[in-house]
């Protein structure tokens, strides 16, 4: 099964804080994606990649970056967190070239910034 | 316009109704439709997938695409509390997902 972690569950910061979300994926996936989803707005792509030190912007990239230093592992940045930047941050990945382009998501991470 | 409409509910139905979930799209260039469930606290698990036009059928869930009207839905059959959860459309566009805002469905016993 393929399986992708993200580094915590709830996580609490204040605003000015830098914040690092982590990813893992196990299943040798090219491509990786950051979504944040909140109400009413669902899943909104922040940035993926698709290979090793590569980074697309999605549709929501400011005030967020990326890191992606080896393939299993993609890092969310929030450079300078602030309270409109409270929401759940959900982590994909997927095969390069597949068919329809099923991802599979992490549990996700609730960061609330005070 | 989004590329992607889905009504977020919640939809309250009653343990062994036929639920209908629908969303619709503008993008004529989609080629596979896919429906993600989200249980609460949880990240979204593919539940379905269609190609092209059609209807695909797997136990109590039926996901329709009809191409021509750009409009997809997913059917639950005889549904369970256990069914209670969010319901993501979701659309292949170039090198990502193009989802809907998801439905959230409530299951009573």
């Amino acid at each position: 099964d393929v399986k992708v972690t993200q580094s915590s569950r709830y996580l609490v910061k204040r605003t000015g804080e830098k914040v690092f979300l982590e990813c893992v994926q196990d299943m040798d996936h090219e491509n990786m994606f950051w979504y944040r989803q909140d109400p009413g707005l669902g899943l909104r792509l922040i940035y993926f990649s698709y290979d090793v030190k590569m980074k697309e912007k999605g549709d929501i990239p400011e005030g967020y970056s990326v890191s992606r230093e080896k393939k299993e592992r993609f890092s969310l940045i929030l450079e300078s967190a602030s309270t409109n930047q409270t929401s759940m941050y959900l982590c994909a990945s997927n095969l390069a070239g597949g068919q329809y382009n099923e991802q599979f998501f992490g549990p996700g991470t609730r960061l609330t910034v005070l | 316009q989004k590329e992607v409409e889905q009504d977020p509910g919640p939809l309250s139905v009653p343990e062994g109704a036929i639920v209908s979930l629908n969303c619709t799209y503008s993008n004529s260039a989609f080629q596979y439709f896919m429906w993600y469930r989200q249980y609460s606290r949880k990240g979204p698990e593919l539940l379905m997938y269609t190609y092209s036009s059609g209807n695909k059928e797997d136990g109590r869930f039926t996901a329709q695409v009809d191409k021509s009207s750009k409009y997809i839905s997913l059917f639950i059959r005889d549904s369970q509390p256990s069914d209670s959860a969010t319901y993501l459309c979701a659309m292949n566009g170039f090198q990502k997902l193009v989802f809907g805002t998801g439905t959230r469905l409530l299951v009573s016993p």
